[in-house]
């Protein structure tokens, strides 16, 4: 069964920093590029960024670009959101997704969603 | 940025009527390698979203088949022919055909 767990998700103040991991199971991780989408609470869902099926390539959001990196461990099947500088607008659940194609750039549709794990972003 | 427009933002439904939502994108979403990156999604309250339809018009696996969707180059639409109770939530069109990905504001069904 493919499956995506998400943790390290809690509350922290503006400023600080969060490190969020996703564990896959079900399926060969690297040879998929991931996902990371948010959502705010009672908002719609905000694409965060993406990593290539072999690490080389990242992109980001621009609400995120130099604040977040997203990296992956194939060996332990789980992907990291690293989220420095923090601000109250990061507020949202964050879910990894996993596109439709394999050794894809293209993110085409995504399933499975996990799901999620919350960051709250408050002095 | 490609802006996905959804409509309407709310639809109440009675139980066993069809319901139907819009998605209009700010540009075309065939991709250069022909195919069209358009799927719905659905979000049950307090749940994570889950893949409705792809490219379109395709039902994901274990979808029922009273969820079509249809349209090409700007313009699409998801139909709901019969609405059940758990049917209840709301859905979101999401494009892929370029970066960044972007999400419809989401339309919420209601039960009448």
């Amino acid at each position: 069964q493919v499956q995506l767990v998400e943790s390290g998700g809690g509350v922290v103040q503006p400023g600080r920093s969060l490190r969020l991991s996703c564990a896959a199971s079900g399926f060969t991780l690297r040879t998929y590029s991931m996902h990371w989408v948010r959502q705010a609470p009672g908002k719609g869902l905000e694409w965060v960024a993406i990593i290539s099926y072999d690490g080389s390539n990242k992109y980001y959001a621009d609400s995120v670009k130099g604040r977040f990196t997203v990296s992956r461990d194939d060996s332990k099947n789980t992907l990291d959101l690293q989220m420095n500088s923090l601000r109250p607008e990061d507020t949202a659940v964050y879910y990894c997704v996993r596109p439709g194609y394999s050794n894809s750039w293209y993110p085409n549709w995504f399933d499975p969603w996990g799901q999620g794990t919350l960051v709250s972003v408050s002095s | 940025d490609i802006v996905m427009t959804q409509t309407p933002l709310y639809s109440r439904v009675t139980l066993g009527q069809p319901a139907s939502i819009s998605c209009r994108s700010s540009r075309s979403l065939v991709h250069s390698d022909g195919n069209t990156y358009l799927s719905w999604l659905q979000q049950r309250p307090g749940q994570p979203p889950r893949l409705l339809i792809y490219e379109i018009s395709n039902r994901f696996s274990g979808v029922p088949d009273r969820f079509s969707g249809s349209g090409a180059g700007t313009d699409f639409t998801l139909k709901i022919s019969r609405v059940e109770a758990e049917d209840v939530g709301v859905y979101y069109c999401m494009q892929a055909t370029q970066f960044p990905v972007t999400f419809g504001g989401g339309t919420k069904v209601e039960i009448k």
